[in-house]
């Protein structure tokens, strides 16, 4: 079974720190992709970072930063130089290629506070 | 933002009732897909469109159904509401259906009373 497993419910760190919220996941299948979404109260999902499965470098957008290692099935996210604005839900979820349907299987969330 | 939109943002229904959750993807997007996120979970995968067609589906019974436009647009119809409805739900759109990033609407929160 494909399944996302975020066992942080919550997490708090200072302002200007590094956080790492973390990802495992489960599958038999060779490719896949996995993803960091954001989610503020607003509620919609900001998407921040993307790993495939056969990608050999971790990916890294802005201050985003992917730690996967296949090997143990996760896929941690790092946020460098926290800000206030990064406090919101993350998620962390996985897409399944070779299907017909490329459905987002999503982990429960983590919800980070920034404090000054 | 993402360029797709959902309305209305917020709705109250009586159980039974029936509702319709409306989603204007990104131009030229021809896959949507519909999430349930129901309070302190993930989102769950509703079903998914491509080309007017459904292309997937979650564990959602058959009151949950859809409609997708050729102008971009689509639907999300639930009959018969349950309390256990209620949630956020989220269209998200990509150009294809093999596309690494699909683009989130801002949901619609919907309470069943």
């Amino acid at each position: 079974a494909q399944k996302i497993t975020q066992t942080q419910p919550g997490m708090f760190v200072q302002e200007k720190e590094a956080v790492t919220l973390d990802c495992t996941y489960d599958t038999s299948d060779q490719s896949y992709g996995l993803f960091w979404y954001k989610q503020p109260s607003s509620g919609e999902m900001i998407f921040l970072i993307y790993q495939g499965s056969y990608d050999e470098q971790n990916a890294t957008e802005g201050r985003y930063s992917l730690n996967f290692q296949k090997a143990r099935k996760s896929a941690n996210l790092v946020i460098s130089a926290s800000q206030l604005g990064d406090s919101a839900m993350y998620f962390c979820a996985m897409r399944v290629y070779g299907g017909a349907t490329n459905k987002l299987i999503f982990g429960t969330g983590t919800l980070l506070a920034v404090q000054p | 933002e993402t360029g797709v939109t959902q309305s209305p943002t917020h709705l109250i229904k009586t159980r039974g009732q029936q509702v319709t959750l409306r989603c204007s993807s990104q131009s030229g997007h021809n896959t949507v897909s519909w999430y349930q996120q129901a309070l302190g979970q993930g989102p769950q995968f509703i079903f998914q469109y491509y080309r007017e067609e459904e292309n997937g589906r979650g564990n959602f019974p058959p009151r949950f159904s859809g409609l997708q436009f050729p102008n971009y647009s689509s639907e999300l119809n639930v009959n018969a509401l349950e309390l256990d409805d209620s949630a956020l739900y989220l269209c998200a759109s990509s150009l294809d259906r093999g596309d690494t990033e699909a683009f989130f609407g801002q949901g619609t929160r919907l309470t069943v009373v």
